[in-house]
Formats: structure tokens, sequence, C-alpha cells
């Protein structure tokens, strides 16, 4: 398996304009996660999905966040508009049902808004 | 969203000496505790990773200690190396918030040669 596939791997869009990051999980994991990483506050986890399904969305920081898991195999996290504070690095991770199981991490998006 | 606190923030050692990272939670239903390293470019990669039923594991150069009374756990560093910098990151999960791994704010680690 090639691990957890993120794309774009750079992004850099102006303010206002919808940017759209994707990932595709490893097969056979069944929870799919999305963080931010910023300097100031460290790894935030925006939301997660159980079997395709958003858990909690607690971490999303305004309705300007969006995320979807049609399938089991892609998600998309979606910032419509976005803002020069939504620059950071955000990741996508994947792990399987059981609990002590390893999180596997993508590369990351790193987005700047200019 | 803090339940995981962990300390210090930075780090720097000297090639062969040892690095301590602290951390302590808040939620006495975790199970599950591992550690990850991050490289600059790149994402969190498991390190080592501990369950609550043991006090030590020790993988090569890199041991978890466990201290379930004091909701505490360390990972230490022997004989650290210049390949060792990184951030790390602890963390916490447990089966009832259906695997969400909550994360410690981070440790950048600098090992001088």
């Amino acid at each position: 398996d090639a691990g957890v596939i993120q794309s774009p791997r750079h992004e850099v869009t102006e303010m206002g304009q919808e940017v759209t990051l994707r990932c595709k999980p490893i097969s056979g994991h069944n929870s799919l996660f999305w963080y931010r990483q910023t300097m100031m506050r460290g790894l935030e986890l925006l939301i997660y999905f159980n079997n395709n399904v958003p858990i909690d969305d607690s971490g999303m920081p305004e309705d300007r966040f969006s995320a979807k898991m049609p399938n089991a195999s892609f998600s998309t996290l979606k910032i419509q508009p976005s803002e020069p504070r939504d620059s950071a690095v955000y990741f996508c991770a994947s792990r399987a049902a059981l609990v002590d199981t390893e999180a596997f991490f993508g590369q990351g998006t790193r987005l700047t808004v200019v | 969203q803090q339940q995981v606190k962990q300390s210090p923030q930075s780090l720097i050692v000297q090639k062969g000496g040892i690095s301590i990272i602290n951390c302590a939670y808040e939620n006495t239903a975790f199970d599950y505790f591992p550690w990850y390293q991050q490289f600059p470019g790149k994402g969190p990669a498991l390190l080592i990773a501990i369950r609550p039923d043991v006090s030590e594991k020790k993988e090569g150069r890199f041991t978890i200690s466990f201290n379930k009374s004091a909701k505490q756990f360390s990972l230490h560093i022997m004989d650290s190396q210049p390949g060792d910098s990184a951030t790390y990151f602890c963390a916490a999960s447990w089966g009832g918030t259906g695997n969400k791994l909550t994360f410690g704010g981070g440790t950048r680690v600098l090992v001088k040669p």
C-alpha cells in the first residue's frame, strides 16, 4: 500500500477563494482524521470519520470549513471562502478499527492563503 | 480540547545525552498512549506506544515510562543522535471516542553534534 495519499502537496490561493484538499486513506482502515498544524496551535483535530460517517466535527473552526467522505477510499476538506488565517499544513490520517493501532499520516498539504 | 499536556516545548541536548519529554493526561478512560515523531516536511509517524497495563516499554534507544496513578507518561531518548532531531508528539486515545487520537502540543528536539 502506498500509504495515505494527500493532494495537492502545496496550495497557494487568494483570500476568498474556495480550497479543496483531498485524501485517500489506506485501504481497509475504518477511521479517517483531518488535522491542522500551525506553530501556534500544534496539531489540532478538525474532524474524524468512522466507516465514512462523521463522528466528531467539534474541531472545525467555523462554517467555512466542511468535510465529506463519500466512500471508504476518499475524503475532502473544503474551505470556502478561504482566509489568510487558514494558512497551515493540513494532514489526513487513517487508522484501523482497533484502539491500539497506528494512525498513519499523509505527507500533508501546505496551504497558503494570500 | 487540550486533554494531553506536553512539556517542554523545546529541548536542546548534546549528542550522546538523554532527552526526556513529559506528558500528562486528564481522561482516565484513555487506554492507548503513542508517541509520534515528525521530521520537517513530513507527516508524524508512530515511534513507540504503550498500554496502561505496563509501566515501561523499550524499543532500542526509546523508552516510554508510564505512571497510571499520576496520569503521566514520558519518552526517554537515550544516547541521543543528531538524526533524532525532530518534533515529538505524545497522544492518547480510547475506544469510546471511536479511535480519536488526542495529541499533546509537541516538543521540538535538537541534538547538537
